[in-house]
């Protein structure tokens, strides 16, 4: 079945970007959309936004202009940009196979998760 | 402050049943979006429960049911189980936000 590992740097210096990569293995990456959703530290969960396997993407207006979702299919991995982070962008943040119906999306399978920490 | 509205916490006995709701509003739960179930045990990724408002995914028991109402909906858990113990999250679509919007989350306890 369809699993995914998030990968990269566990820490960030405040005001630089971040970067995670998310790598899908056990099926391809055509056919679907794909998201990224944080959760800070003994918080809830933030849908960060999703791009589909043929290049478009959808940020959360809230994060729009910092964030930017691409994709690699020849590798199965698609990635977060995260640029100008604060300590408010520390969080576990998951990488998740998106299906959507009926303008409905939903996310299965999750990663693992990967803690991002931001340091000043 | 959460677009959904989820209470923070509920509890049961092993076998009894309980209910989770998830209030919303006409631009997200009250529209045409469908709303999602995710819990997430200790320490571990979330995993889908409930998609499509009662739709389940193959490998969850049928004692996880959901429903949707007007603005709300519930997630209902029979024949509780200590494994049950978990925060439990509703997801959807808001439609005057453009995004996926995640109610606060549900911690349950079982006793």
């Amino acid at each position: 079945q369809v699993q995914l590992q998030e990968s990269g740097p566990g820490l960030a210096k405040s005001s630089e970007t971040l970067s995670l990569t998310c790598t899908v293995s056990g099926g391809s990456i055509n056919g679907y959309y794909w998201s990224w959703i944080r959760q800070p530290p003994g918080k809830g969960l933030e849908w960060i936004g999703y791009i589909y396997y043929r290049g478009s993407a959808n940020y959360n207006p809230s994060l729009k202009s910092r964030v930017t979702i691409s994709l690699d299919t020849s590798k199965n991995q698609f990635s977060l940009k995260l640029t100008s982070v604060t300590a408010g962008d520390t969080a576990v943040y998951y990488c998740a196979r998106s299906l959507y119906a009926s303008g409905s999306i939903w996310f299965d399978p999750w990663g693992q998760g990967t803690l991002v920490t931001v340091s000043a | 402050q959460s677009v959904l509205t989820q209470p923070p916490s509920a509890s049961g006995t092993p076998g009894q049943r309980v209910t989770i709701s998830c209030s919303g509003s006409s631009s997200n739960i009250g529209g045409t979006n469908n709303v999602h179930w995710y819990h997430q045990l200790p320490g571990t990724a979330p995993k889908l429960l409930i998609y499509s408002n009662d739709e389940r995914p193959s490998g969850v028991p049928d004692r996880f049911s959901g429903s949707k109402s007007g603005t709300s909906a519930s997630l209902a858990i029979s024949g509780l189980q200590p494994e049950d113990e978990a925060d439990y999250y509703c997801a959807t679509w808001d439609d005057s936000l453009s995004a996926v919007v995640f109610g606060g989350g549900t911690k349950l306890t079982v006793l």
